[in-house]
Order: C-alpha cells, then structure tokens, then sequence
C-alpha cells in the first residue's frame, strides 16, 4: 500500500506571494493533519481534516487554511507569504479521528521563501 | 504547563553501543505516547507507540521503550546501534481527549565508527 505522499517536494517563493501544497493519505485513511517544522519552533500542529470538515486547529495565523476533498485528499494554502513561513510541511493520515490512531507521515514539502 | 521534553538536544554513540533517548512529559493525565525518527530530508517515521497495558513496548528498528508513570516518562532505547540508526528522534504525545500530536524538540543521535 503506498503511503502518504505530498507535493510538490521543494517550492520556492517570494514575500507576499500565495502557495498550496497538496497531500495524498494512504488509501482508506479519512483523516489528514498538517504540521510545520522549523529549526527555531519545532514540530507544530497546524489543523486537521476529517471527512471534509476541519476538526482541529492549531495556533497560526489565518493566512493559513487548508481543505480537504471526498477522495480524503488535502490541500493546505498560506496566502501573503512571510520569511518567516519557510519551513517543512509535514502531513499526517490516519485511518480514523481520534488519540489512538496512528498518523503516518508523508516526506514534506520544504517551502522557502525569499 | 502541558509539555513534552527531550532533555538531550544530540547524543553521540559509537556503533554497536547502547542507546537511551530520554523523553519527560507534563500533563494532568496520561497521555498516549509515541516516537517517531526522521531521517535527513525524510517525514517521520513511527518507530512505536504506547496507549496502555504492558509498559514495556516493543517497536521497529530494535528499539524500545519502557513507560514510567511515577517518573512521567517514555524512554527509547537500542541495545546496539547501526550507523542507519542517525537521524533525529521525537517524542511526542497526544490527550485521550484531543487528536493532534505534540512534539518534544527531537535529540538528533550521531553514529560514530
């Protein structure tokens, strides 16, 4: 079974512009998290999709939104692009919502911006 | 404050020496617990995990970790580390009550021939 998967792999932008990442779960996982990790933050919870409705959020601004689609796959965007928004973006899925569940995490995608 | 602590930022081991990663958490009740290793450029990876029961737990790789409610802590360990074992490792939690992971700061390890 392939495993999460997320694209693209490197983006590069400037202050101010707008990027959507995109996440695939592992076939038959219903629920998506994003996460953001920087070298100065860590690893840091941003929301969470399950069957299209987002059921949790973290603490970030919202430039940061995200959906999710009937097929379970996501989107995440962050819009007016800040320095400060370089980082890896980490997706997670899992087969159900809920503390006991598994996530499984795809390979990032590593924005910088200029 | 909840919080999850990784109190060794980089630990350096020679290969086919022990490992013992230390990882503290803070919260009012047990949360579940988890380690995931990431290699350079790579997502993480969920080593193993611990919801109750035995609390010893026994995970991929060779590693293992051992759940101490009096001390609130979930160390990992490695009886003999391969160089494949570098890379960075996290501890994180989550509440019965709530889904999202938090994460320690990670303890990047160092394999040295």
């Amino acid at each position: 079974k392939a495993g999460v998967t997320q694209t693209p792999r490197y983006l590069i932008k400037t202050r101010g512009q707008q990027v959507t990442l995109s996440c695939s779960p592992i076939s038959g996982h219903r629920s998506v998290s994003w996460y953001q990790q920087t070298p100065g933050q860590g690893l840091q919870f941003l929301f969470e999709y399950f069957s299209e409705t987002q059921r949790n959020k973290g603490n970030f601004p919202g430039r940061f939104s995200g959906r999710q689609f009937s097929n379970s796959r996501s989107e995440m965007n962050v819009s007016t692009l800040e320095l400060g928004d370089s980082a890896l973006y980490l997706c997670a899925s899992s087969w159900l919502q809920g503390a006991g569940e598994t996530q499984y995490f795809g390979p990032g995608t590593r924005l910088l911006v200029l | 404050a909840q919080s999850v602590t990784q109190p060794d930022i980089h630990i350096t081991v020679s290969e086919g020496a022990s490992l013992e990663l230390r990882c503290n958490y803070s919260y009012g009740a047990t949360p579940y617990l988890f380690w995931y290793v990431q290699s350079p450029g790579q997502g993480l990876q969920l080593l193993l995990k611990y919801f109750s029961g035995d609390t010893l737990v026994q995970g991929i790789k060779g590693f293992e970790a051992e759940f101490k409610r009096s001390q609130s802590s979930f160390n990992l360990r490695k009886p003999s580390v391969h160089w494949s074992d570098a890379a960075e490792y996290f501890c994180a939690v989550v509440l019965s009550n709530d889904y999202k992971l938090s994460f320690g700061a990670g303890t990047t390890v160092t394999v040295r021939a």
